[in-house]
């Protein structure tokens, strides 16, 4: 089954900053990677997600990029703001979504 | 209209008592899935219904642990003979479809906190 790795559990960056979190996945079958932000006693929500017919995906300030042959995907946040604060989940689907572990993400004032 | 809803919110059990959780997915979905998240912790698996297919109950920990979906739609997780470290946030989330181009997001309910005393 699929394994989903992501880097790192802790992140700190100043505000206005970019931030950049790192997943890897295991199979080569998954073809859809989401990513989930969940704020503090909420529920997670998907702030975007990208399939593995695309490179690259940006909405805004957020952008996620994969790289198939190397079965790795990033998401970035730039000029980051307090409210991006939160755990940044990853995911990958072959047959069912799988999770990482999260980044907690820390926006320094 | 309404999204995925679980109840209870919370749940506090004496140990070895059983528990049943529920999930009422949105309208339409054919995917359904259950998650259990420790304190500070990630969003482990535990199990997938897909319409009529038989679930991959791949993620669930033990034989305490189980789960139906009748009808295609509500969902119950039962937790047999409950333990301390099953105490966590067991989160149900639905999904529209999950064949190539159909959208796969997942819309996660509120989450039942089960503690275990």
């Amino acid at each position: 089954g699929e394994n989903v790795e992501q880097h790192p559990s802790t992140l700190s960056v100043q505000e206005g900053d970019s931030a950049v979190i790192k997943c890897t996945y295991s199979d080569s079958a998954s073809n859809y990677f989401p990513w989930y932000k969940q704020e503090l006693g909420k529920r997670p929500q998907l702030i975007i997600d990208i399939r593995s017919n695309v490179g690259e995906k940006k909405d805004q300030r957020i952008a996620v990029t994969l790289n198939k042959t190397a079965k790795h995907f990033s998401l970035h946040i730039t000029e980051t703001q307090p409210e991006d604060s939160a755990v940044y989940f990853c995911a990958a689907r072959d047959d069912k979504i799988i999770f990482g572990k999260g980044t907690r993400l820390h926006i320094l004032p | 209209g309404a999204g995925v809803s679980q109840s209870p919110s919370n749940k506090v059990t004496e140990k070895g008592k059983d528990v049943e959780l529920r999930c009422d997915p949105i309208s339409g979905h054919t995917a359904l899935y259950w998650y259990r998240q420790s304190l500070g912790q990630g969003l482990e698996f535990l199990i997938y219904f897909q319409g009529n297919s038989a679930p991959d109950k791949s993620g669930l920990p033990s034989d305490r642990f189980s789960a139906e979906r009748t009808g295609g739609s509500v969902s119950t997780l039962t937790i047999q003979r409950t333990q301390q470290e099953d105490s966590a946030v067991y989160l149900c989330a639905s999904s529209l479809a999950l064949w190539a181009e159909a959208p796969y997001e997942q819309y996660f309910g509120p989450g039942t906190r089960l503690t275990v005393t």
